[in-house]
């Protein structure tokens, strides 16, 4: 299994505070992925980097920003968290294609 | 619309029996991957399936894919308390391109002894 690291796996935070969730992975990955789970609506993709720098938007993009300024290395930033931002975010990296991921153990969000 | 539709949304097998979960896309797959996911945990790669017609198997699990690359279905046979979690389907279109999957809402499986 590629080693991917996220952090925090749990956080509780309030409306309106910026939050800010890393992912590592030590296995030289060139995608990177970040998903959020919900009840209902299984897993939609928030944004994705197909390399150092290199960033795009997936499905539910809006009031999240992503950086990544090193390979091993993928940010997700809530910058003024919302109720509706409650979730559980998985990281997922894959290195032989696109498509082939890589899961994180996920981080549990909770905004109040 | 959602592109890929999992059923059923939930299964609840007695221990030794069989089973099958279906994951039907809206339009032609490149790709189908298939998914196990332990509650609080992340997700596990089980098998991927990219030929129409294609079937493969992992101890008691057998996926295949469909000639026209649109269905695919997840049986499990003999099922044991360890196959309890849920499965996700995960669809690539893109063939290649960086947008990674999209997955169905799973099938939340529970095996009762």
């Amino acid at each position: 299994d590629a080693g991917i690291t996220q952090s925090p796996r749990h956080k509780v935070t309030e409306t309106g505070t910026p939050v800010t969730l890393r992912c590592h992975q030590t296995e030289n990955h060139r995608y990177m992925y970040w998903y959020r789970q919900d009840p209902g609506h299984g897993l939609r993709l928030i944004h994705y980097s197909y390399g150092v720098k290199d960033t795009d938007k997936g499905e539910v993009s809006d009031g999240y920003s992503v950086s990544r300024s090193k390979t091993e290395d993928f940010l997700l930033t809530l910058e003024s968290a919302t109720s509706s931002q409650t979730s559980v975010y998985f990281c997922a990296t894959s290195g032989t294609g696109p498509e082939k991921l890589f899961f994180g153990s996920g981080t549990q969000l909770s905004v109040l | 619309s959602q592109e890929l539709e999992q059923s059923p949304q939930s299964l609840i097998v007695q221990e030794g029996k069989n089973l099958t979960i279906n994951c039907t896309s809206s339009k032609t797959l490149y790709g189908l991957y298939w998914y196990k996911q332990k509650y609080g945990e992340g997700l596990i790669f089980l098998m991927m399936l990219q030929k129409g017609g294609e079937e493969k198997s992992h101890e008691k699990i057998t996926a295949k894919l469909d000639e026209k690359k649109q269905q695919s279905s997840l049986h499990i046979t003999a099922s044991q308390p360890s196959h309890a979690g849920i499965y996700l389907c995960g669809a690539g279109y893109s063939g290649g391109g960086a947008d990674g999957l999209t997955f169905g809402k799973g099938t939340h499986l529970i095996i009762q002894p």
